[in-house]
């Protein structure tokens, strides 16, 4: 049982696109939603979390399907400093003991 | 500076030999994890804590010890490390472990146990 679920990619990317992945989860209870941004061998930064509503942060927009249980990361105006590792971040079944993270998916945009 | 600091940030050792990775932050935070991260298969939580004295097991605690005995301090214990234990692991802390808290990382330690 995959709790959360990304395509792990890699997406390749030219600068200067959009691109958008998303990430599934299984429980419909889960209240809480985050995207972390990991670069090789460093750890996970908070990139943004993802309101019910959507929310926007520069070239990032987070959004949030509930009836169909996934969040979106859509990146526009890629850079090459976008180049990273996206994970999501779930509260699972909106209890107390954490997050529960996907695998990854990979980015790489190309000049 | 809020962090999240994690010693030793490398450590190479041989099996069963008893080790300890320490974890610190200074933000007041009650909640905190220790995450193992390997290729492929992602995060995996091990232990975490909701306060002081209160340790859970995640979805990984076999070989591995935890205590809380103060806030700032979440150590990871390993009594008899073996080789699948390699691994680079990450302390994780945030004000709560419940709703719209995320969670701030340390810098990972990359241990090896030959």
């Amino acid at each position: 049982r995959k709790e959360v679920e990304q395509d792990p990619g890699p997406f390749n990317v030219p600068e200067g696109a959009t691109v958008a992945f998303n990430c599934t989860y299984s429980n419909s209870a889960s209240q809480s939603f985050f995207w972390y941004r990991q670069d090789c061998r460093k750890e996970p930064k908070l990139l943004m979390s993802v309101y019910s509503s959507g929310n926007e942060d520069g070239r990032f927009t987070a959004q949030l399907n509930r009836a169909s249980q996934y969040i979106s990361l859509l990146i526009r105006d890629s850079k090459l400093s976008d180049s990273a590792t996206y994970l999501c971040a779930v509260n699972i079944g909106g209890g107390a003991d954490g997050l529960t993270f996907g695998k990854g998916t990979h980015l790489i945009i190309q000049p | 500076e809020a962090q999240v600091t994690q010693n030793p940030r490398y450590l190479i050792t041989v099996t069963g030999k008893k080790l300890t990775v320490t974890c610190s932050q200074n933000m007041n935070h009650e909640y905190m994890s220790w995450y193992r991260q390997d290729p492929g298969l992602g995060l995996r939580q091990i232990y975490y804590s909701m306060n002081v004295e209160v340790t859970d097991k995640g979805d990984v605690p076999e070989g591995y010890k935890v205590s809380r005995k103060e806030k700032r301090n979440f150590p990871l214990i390993l009594e008899s490390p073996s080789p699948n234990q390699t691994s680079l692991y990450f302390c994780a802390s945030s004000p709560s472990g419940t709703e719209n808290q995320p969670q701030h990382f340390g810098d990972g330690t990359r241990l090896s146990i030959l």
